[in-house]
């Protein structure tokens, strides 16, 4: 069990710059979720895909927000046209295939920063 | 939606004190689970708790789902235990989490 590996760690970019993160989960868990947390909040949900299937998004993920899990396996966040508001930390968690979800395990995290 | 309130706020303790931290929900929940978030922003999972007591340790966690509230017992506090914990439950027909607003705890030496 390595965990849940995010990268990069840290992401520095303009406004207007598209970014990428990327995020692999541990091997046997099939769901994956993706949530962002900003400066003295908790995290939020943004989405979750079990194996390639993304199942639920939230309001949050607008147009300019798209995730993929394209085989199951590691998954991608990308961000268009980055905003200032965008500025936060992403973290990506996975869970094993239990009928309640089971405990979800979340990796170090993506911090962006939005210049 | 479901609503995930933690008290106290923030709490200031000296090395070697006892804490009860409270994590109240307004719905029924299938998950839950309570994390420390250390100052490197790394969440660690401290227990997968849905319901009944569990112990590791200085930490103990007891989760009432009949009536919708957890709690998080820390035992002789050190400075090491600093940092943001937070709640997170999982509503039925979802497997997200929905986070509470989180207890700061600060533990002096």
């Amino acid at each position: 069990d390595t965990g849940v590996s995010q990268n990069p760690r840290h992401k520095i970019t303009k406004r207007g710059q598209n970014v990428t993160f990327r995020c692999d989960p541990i091997s046997e868990h099939n769901r994956l979720y993706w949530y962002r947390q900003t400066l003295g909040q908790g995290p939020e949900f943004l989405t979750y895909f079990q194996n390639e299937a993304q199942l639920e998004k939230s309001r949050l993920l607008s147009d300019r927000f798209s995730a993929e899990r394209p085989k199951g396996s590691f998954s991608t966040l990308e961000i268009q046209r980055t905003e200032q508001g965008d500025s936060a930390m992403y973290l990506c968690a996975s869970s094993g295939l239990g009928q309640l979800g089971g405990p979800q395990h979340f990796g170090d995290g993506t911090r962006l920063s939005i210049l | 939606g479901i609503q995930v309130e933690q008290s106290p706020p923030d709490l200031i303790l000296q090395e070697g004190a006892n804490s009860t931290l409270r994590c109240n929900f307004s719905d029924s929940v299938n998950n839950l689970q309570w994390f420390h978030q250390n100052p490197w922003g790394q969440l660690i999972n401290l227990f997968y708790i849905p319901s009944g007591t569990k112990q590791n340790g200085r930490l103990s966690a007891t989760t009432v789902a009949t009536e919708r509230y957890s709690l998080l017992y820390i035992s002789s506090s050190q400075t090491t235990d600093s940092g943001v914990y937070f709640c997170a439950v999982g509503p039925r027909g979802t497997y997200k989490y929905i986070f509470g607003t989180g207890t700061r705890l600060k533990v002096l030496a």
